[in-house]
């Protein structure tokens, strides 16, 4: 079974409706990440938590929610999508750095959700 | 404000050529530097990662990549490409204040002809 699971995989909405995607992890990690990805622009941060009380914006929140559930799931929310969130969406995990290790620890990814907003 | 360029947006190459895909970062401090990989419908993974010590990196399915602070780069390289190897590449770089954010490029997607 996959690590990082995203539901929905593909999704089309219409502008206006509010839509939610969600994020489950098995990894036991405590962070965790929505990015989107558009053509010729890479990843974009959109939220970040590093646990169930900590939620952090991201470079590019506007038009975007988020709720952790719990330490293995992850919300994301459009409360009423337009045109212009029409992206690949990909939640990552990661462990929080030990003591005295790197500040970086390697993020795992899902496989991604396909929004298409008409 | 730190960022990541990757020039090369297309790359195509032979089946068994080498392979170099370029990636500068600008940043401050000692870098943390990573590369990914992204397979079509795929999530994306972990090619390899510097974050100090010996400036060539060895990582997964063949790749490396060598850290060069004067150049400010970080580029991927495979001496001979299989088709398989066929995605879109991403560099990334940790960003000031730690906390595991990343800084992606834009990414490099490699097409390999027979």
């Amino acid at each position: 079974d996959a690590d990082v699971t995203q539901t929905p995989r593909n999704r089309i909405t219409k502008t206006g409706k509010r839509i939610m995607l969600e994020c489950s992890q098995t990894k036991g990690h405590d962070r965790m990440y929505w990015y989107r990805q558009d053509p010729g622009l890479g990843l974009r941060l959109i939220y970040y938590s590093f646990d169930v009380k900590d939620i952090n914006k991201g470079e590019i929140s506007d038009g975007y929610s988020v709720s952790r559930q719990a330490q293995a799931k992850f919300s994301l929310s459009l409360e009423s999508a337009i045109p212009n969130q029409t992206a690949l969406y990909f939640c990552a995990t990661s462990a929080a750095p030990g003591q005295g290790g790197p500040l970086y620890n390697e993020q795992f990814f899902g496989p991604g959700t396909r929004l298409t907003v008409l | 404000a730190q960022s990541v360029t990757q020039p090369d947006i297309h790359i195509t190459v032979s089946e068994g050529a080498s392979l170099e895909l370029r990636c500068n970062y600008s940043y401050g401090a000692t870098p943390y530097l990573f590369w990914y990989v992204q397979s079509p419908g795929q999530g994306l993974q972990l090619l390899l990662k510097y974050f100090s010590g010996d400036t060539l990196v060895q990582g997964i399915k063949g790749f490396e990549a060598e850290f060069k602070r004067s150049q400010s780069s970080f580029n991927l390289r495979k001496p001979s490409v299989h088709w398989s190897d066929a995605a879109e590449y991403f560099c990334a770089v940790g960003a000031t204040g730690g906390y595991n954010k990343l800084i992606f490029g834009a990414g490099t997607r490699l097409a390999v002809h027979p």
